[in-house]
């Protein structure tokens, strides 16, 4: 089956700790996304990577770091700096970086950090 | 910041009739595409409309665009209990980068009452 995964599906995490959250698509795309989504609101861009070895900043990539070794993973981590981490987090994987390809999104993770 | 706004927030209908969501948006597009979530999940892509495109229908779901008034609708007809779900839109706005990001609105939040 050709998709994206996200793992896992919850979190916790005491405040103060990094935590990565992991996203592997096989889908042979090189555009990746990360979004956050508050309750009742929309997606809040974090980051985005066009190609293998690169990513740029999203709307709130302040508190969030990722990497992009692979084409098939773009892991997101959460650094202590968030000052509001709790979310739910998903991962999207397009053909490329471009407005007319539509995004195929994984499961999403939830985090809850007490 | 957010680019689209939904309107209505929330919509609850009797199955069978139909549903009319609409998304405004601020700056200039290329493309205009409408995504489903599923309570706790990830989004599911819909269709895809271009600026230079009025209308495009896909099974039940019809869309529209009117760029000069910054807006489009998603009508979907005779609405079943499997339509309950939020629905966004996401647009690309024109930009000196490309459009590579979609930007995603607030959500409609529809309920099919059986």
């Amino acid at each position: 089956d050709g998709g994206i995964t996200q793992s896992p599906k919850y979190l916790f995490r005491k405040e103060g700790q990094n935590v990565t959250l992991s996203c592997e698509q096989n889908l042979n795309h090189d555009a990746m996304y990360w979004y956050r989504q508050d309750p009742g609101q929309g997606l809040r861009l974090i980051y985005y990577s066009q190609i293998v070895n690169d990513f740029q900043k999203g709307d709130i990539a302040e508190g969030y770091s990722v990497s992009r070794e692979k084409k098939e993973s773009f892991p997101l981590t959460v650094t202590s700096a968030q000052k509001n981490p709790t979310a739910f987090y998903l991962c999207a994987s397009s053909i490329a970086a471009r407005g007319y390809y539509e995004q195929y999104f994984g499961p999403g993770t939830r985090l809850t950090v007490t | 910041s957010q680019q689209g706004e939904e309107d209505p927030q929330a919509l609850s209908i009797q199955e069978g009739e139909n549903a009319t969501m609409n998304c405004s948006y601020k700056t200039s597009i290329n493309n205009l595409q409408w995504y489903r979530q599923n309570s706790g999940r990830g989004l599911v892509h819909l269709i895809l409309i271009r600026s230079n495109e009025r209308e495009k229908h896909s099974g039940r779901l019809r869309v529209t665009l009117d760029t000069s008034k910054k807006s489009s609708s998603l009508l979907i007809t005779a609405s079943r209990a499997a339509d309950t779900a939020s629905y966004f839109c996401a647009t690309d706005a024109i930009s000196n980068f490309g459009n590579e990001k979609l930007t995603f609105g607030t959500g409609t939040r529809l309920t099919i009452i059986p």
